[in-house]
């Protein structure tokens, strides 16, 4: 596509419930980036992939928070248990480069856990 | 570790008005430094970079930011301002020598007077 792609938009989930967010990058890059980014704040650095492989997932804060990239190119990052600290807008971004010097960002998908 | 600060979280300016965001990092060496515009329901769109070489540097939109060592920051500038720039703006810097991830500030909300 044109740019980078997620899905759903907006998602609603009920405290506990598991949620699944998906990022379809520009075709052809190598590099995957998830960020969170709370009300009022920028987004914060959740993981990195390059191709399959997840080089860096330092920035996941807990062990609810799961991302893959199984062939390379669209990437799902799952949240179990939701909670509400968990709300937040998660923004994709893909680079044709290894690393985030030459970003694009993906508009995000809103979760609100009520 | 580093960080961003941008110390004016909303700012209001006329249309036709020339337009300055402050942006100052902490970071034991020179890093790559960003800034990308955010409008409602968007993607964040990047404006401007700075790897090295002439501290002044031109972006998209008719925006330029100043690298100044000294006081270790990062200013985004325009001469005049048009009410379609009216979005959040925020400032990253990636450390050099690799890294993965970018470090952002927690913005600053532009409002456009008519």
């Amino acid at each position: 596509g044109a740019g980078v792609s997620q899905s759903p938009r907006y998602k609603v989930a009920k405290r506990g419930q598991d949620v699944a967010l998906r990022c379809d990058p520009i075709s052809g890059h190598v590099s995957l980036f998830w960020y969170q980014q709370a009300l009022g704040q920028g987004p914060e650095f959740l993981t990195y992939f390059q191709n399959e492989a997840q080089l860096d997932k330092s920035g996941l804060p807990s062990d609810r928070f799961f991302a893959e990239r199984p062939e390379g190119s669209v990437s799902t990052l799952k949240i179990q248990r939701t909670q509400q600290e968990d709300s937040a807008v998660y923004l994709c971004a893909s680079s044709l480069v290894p690393g985030p010097l030459e970003a694009f960002f993906g508009q995000g998908t809103r979760l609100t856990v009520v | 570790a580093q960080s961003v600060t941008q110390p004016d979280i909303h700012i209001t300016v006329s249309e036709g008005a020339s337009l300055e965001l402050r942006c100052n990092y902490s970071y034991g060496a020179t890093p790559y430094l960003f800034w990308y515009v955010q409008s409602p329901g968007q993607g964040l769109q990047l404006l401007l970079k700075y790897f090295s070489g002439d501290t002044l540097v031109q972006g998209i939109k008719g925006f330029e930011a100043e690298f100044k060592r000294s006081q270790s920051s990062f200013n985004l500038r325009k001469p005049s301002v048009h009410w379609s720039d009216a979005a959040e703006y925020f400032c990253a810097l990636r450390v050099t020598g690799g890294g993965n991830k970018l470090t952002f500030g927690t913005g600053t909300q532009l409002k456009v007077e008519l």
